[in-house]
């Protein structure tokens, strides 16, 4: 049972590269969710998508897109990057109903490095 | 809106020293509650979390935690510190409680450092 498999895990790009940070889930939850890490920032909401075909900004959306291609997949996509999107990306799904089993699973996320 | 506040960006204690990491919250109503904890180069891992009921709650490596309404608070508590909870921990809040448009959002973080 995989959980949630973020690819790739480490990534260098330069200013103005195009990426897509892919996210893949076999829990079938229907919530995903995708942060960024910064050093004295906690994680940060960029985008999450409450179903399939559904998906809504969050914190931080700016200069990234989102796609929720089935219930499984959730990608993340920056444009043209830069610096200031060095990061660690983290995915993340949310399991509901009851709250014995109710939580959120991490991926191991994808470091990032735009230079 | 809601958000998440650790006061403290750094704390260091010795080994066999007891431990309180503060949290405080700011939600209109009762919040679900989420305490992870983070090592160097790692994903996170959830140490525990509360929904309702008993304000004590019990997590995994020896920790608990307090939920305190009056004070919008859920302090993160452990009798005696080993080396290795040295990492980063993390408060988070969880809103609207269970709702389809629930969202996690994090405090900035604790670090701790244990002294041997």
């Amino acid at each position: 049972n995989a959980g949630v498999t973020q690819t790739p895990k480490f990534q260098v790009l330069k200013t103005g590269q195009s990426m897509t940070l892919q996210c893949a889930q076999d829990m079938n939850h229907n919530s995903m969710y995708w942060y960024r890490q910064d050093p004295g920032m906690g994680l940060r909401l960029i985008y999450y998508s409450a179903s399939e075909g559904t998906t809504d900004k969050g914190e931080v959306p700016n200069g990234y897109n989102v796609s929720r291609l089935n219930k499984r997949e959730f990608s993340l996509r920056l444009e043209s990057a830069a610096p200031s999107q060095t990061s660690v990306y983290f995915c993340a799904t949310r399991r509901q109903g009851s709250t014995t089993n109710y939580g959120y699973t991490f991926g191991s996320g994808t470091r990032l490095t735009v230079v | 809106a809601q958000s998440v506040t650790q006061p403290d960006i750094h704390i260091t204690v010795s080994e066999g020293a007891s431990l309180e990491l503060r949290c405080n919250y700011s939600y209109g109503a009762t919040p679900y509650l989420f305490w992870y904890v983070q090592s160097p180069g790692q994903g996170l891992q959830l140490l525990l979390k509360y929904f309702s009921g008993d304000t004590l709650v019990q997590g995994i490596k020896g920790f608990e935690a307090e939920f305190k309404r009056s004070q919008s608070s859920f302090n993160l508590r452990k009798p005696s510190v080993h080396w290795s909870d040295a990492a980063e921990y993390f408060c988070a809040v969880d809103t609207p409680a269970g709702g389809s448009q629930g969202n996690l959002i994090f405090g900035k973080g604790t670090k701790l450092s244990v002294k041997p």
